[in-house]
C-alpha cells in the first residue's frame, strides 16, 4: 500500500502569507495527487487534481505542484476564509490521504 | 442538484454489526465509482472502501478487510457499507463519497463502537 507523509501537522500563519504544505509519497504516484480543503464539522472539498489542475470555482491563490514522490499545495495571500485543515489524497494506487494539515490564524 | 445523504450510524457493541447505507440523487450514480471515508473524532481522512461503477469490483483498506463489505444498488442509486466484527477503532465519522472530478460527499453518519 501506498503511505503519504503529509507536512507539517499544523501551520500558523498571518493574513496575507504564503504556505506551503507537502507530500511525500512512499513510491512514485505518477501526479495523480489531489488536495482537499475541510472545515470544522463540513465533508471535505476538493481544491486541485491531478497535481495542479484548479476546480472551477477555486481562487487562484491555491496552487499544486510535484512530481514523483514529492508535492506540494500552497496558499498564496492567505485569507481568513481559507482557515480549515488540508489533506493530500493520492490515487494513482488505490486511494490514501495524508495525515492533515490545521491552518490556523498567528 | 447532487445530494448523498447517509444513514444507519449509530451506538453499537463490540463485536457486533451495522449496516450504513447512501442514497444518491441528483446524478447518474451508476456512472461513478464510490467510496466509503470515515473519520475519528479529531483526527485525518482514512479512505476505507471502494466499488466501481457497476459493482463488479470492490476494494478495501487492509484494517477492514474480511469484515466490511461495500456494495451498491444502481436500481434504487444507493450504496451499502456492511460493517461486522466492529471494533473501538472503527468509531468515526463515515462519509459516502464520489472522490473523483465530479466531487461530492455526503454529510457523513457517526457511528460509535463501544461497550
Amino acid at each position: 500500500d501506498i503511505q503519504m507523509t503529509q507536512s507539517p501537522p499544523s501551520l500558523s500563519a498571518s493574513l496575507g502569507d504564503k504556505v506551503t504544505i507537502t507530500c511525500q509519497a512512499s513510491q512514485n504516484i505518477n501526479k495523480y495527487i489531489a488536495w482537499y480543503q475541510q472545515k470544522p464539522g463540513k465533508a471535505p472539498g476538493l481544491l486541485i487534481h491531478y497535481t495542479s489542475t484548479l476546480v472551477s470555482g477555486i481562487p487562484s491563490r491555491f496552487s499544486g505542484s510535484g512530481s514523483g514522490r514529492d508535492y506540494s499545495f500552497s496558499i498564496s495571500n492567505v485569507e481568513s476564509e481559507d482557515i480549515a485543515s488540508y489533506y493530500c489524497l493520492q490515487y494513482d494506487n488505490s486511494w490514501t490521504f495524508g495525515g492533515g494539515t490545521k491552518l490556523e490564524l498567528k | 442538484e447532487v445530494q448523498l445523504v447517509e444513514s444507519g450510524g449509530g451506538l453499537v457493541q463490540p463485536g457486533r454489526s451495522l449496516k450504513l447505507s447512501c442514497a444518491a440523487s441528483g446524478f447518474t450514480f451508476s456512472n461513478y465509482g464510490m467510496h466509503w471515508i470515515r473519520q475519528a473524532p479529531t483526527k485525518g481522512l482514512e479512505w476505507v472502501a471502494s466499488i466501481s461503477p457497476s459493482g463488479g469490483s470492490t476494494y478495501y483498506r487492509d484494517s477492514v478487510k474480511g469484515r466490511f463489505t461495500i456494495s451498491r444498488d444502481n436500481a434504487k442509486s444507493t450504496l451499502y457499507l456492511q460493517m461486522d466484527s466492529l471494533r473501538s477503532e472503527d468509531t468515526a465519522t463515515y462519509y459516502c463519497a464520489t472522490l473523483s472530478l465530479f466531487d461530492y460527499w455526503g454529510q457523513g453518519v457517526m457511528v460509535t463502537v463501544s461497550s
